[in-house]
């Protein structure tokens, strides 16, 4: 069935470090892919979405050129955080619909948990 | 846009005792979906319940979008029930944006 795999699940890595997560979607194409982030004790907020072949489209007070999103195929879709600082230390997530404008749930990745020292 | 607000923020269940958690969304869904997060924060998918009632096992779901609520049963509960439990919905009219709820910790004690 329809997976989204992600990748790495767990990265330490010193400030000032960049740091790419990638996102596939396996056995469908996802033109369109969304990315979320999770500080502890909180829920999961939506950070932008990634749109095969044009610019990402970030939420209100995420920053788009430390959170710099790719999606140059249809089933791969990259959050690299530049420059990352421990309050960039989170837990980040992607999810991808099978179809676009069907009502079929999303299918998530297993999320990436990013330390910053 | 849509806000997702879940009830109660905590719980805490003996062993074998029932529990009902609550979503409630501010506006018309096209899509909701409950989720268990485990401790490593794998997101398990339990329901896609835009509306009507389903069962798998020990949980079911109900939704009742003419009254914007969703409900989670979780009947005979076990400690491998614990977690975070979370509703997600995303808006008629929208472009499958998921808007999480705010989240319901559960712990199970023996």
């Amino acid at each position: 069935g329809a997976v989204v795999s992600q990748h790495p699940s767990w990265v330490i890595c010193k400030s000032g470090t960049s740091v790419k997560i990638e996102c596939r979607s396996l056995d469908f194409q996802a033109t369109t892919m969304f990315w979320y982030r999770q500080f502890p004790k909180q829920s999961l907020m939506l950070m932008a979405t990634s749109n095969e072949g044009s610019k990402a489209t970030y939420e209100q007070g995420v920053e788009k050129d430390k959170f710099l999103i790719n999606h140059a195929s249809l089933t791969l879709s990259t959050l690299t955080v530049t420059s990352a600082h421990p309050e960039d230390s989170s837990f980040y997530i992607c999810s991808a619909p099978e179809w676009v404008y069907s009502n079929q749930p999303q299918h998530f990745g297993d999320g990436t948990r990013l330390s910053i020292l | 846009g849509i806000q997702v607000e879940q009830s109660p923020p905590d719980l805490i269940l003996q062993e074998g005792a029932n529990s009902t958690l609550r979503c409630n969304f501010s506006d018309s869904v096209n899509n909701l979906q409950w989720f268990h997060q485990n401790p490593w924060g794998q997101l398990i998918n339990l329901f896609y319940i835009p509306s009507g009632t389903k069962q798998n096992g020990r949980l079911s779901a109900t939704t009742v979008a003419t009254e914007r609520y969703s409900l989670l049963y979780i009947s005979s509960s076990q400690t491998t029930d614990s977690g975070v439990y979370f509703c997600a919905a995303d808006g008629a009219g929208g472009y499958q944006k998921v808007t999480f709820g705010t989240g319901t910790k559960l712990q199970v004690i023996p």
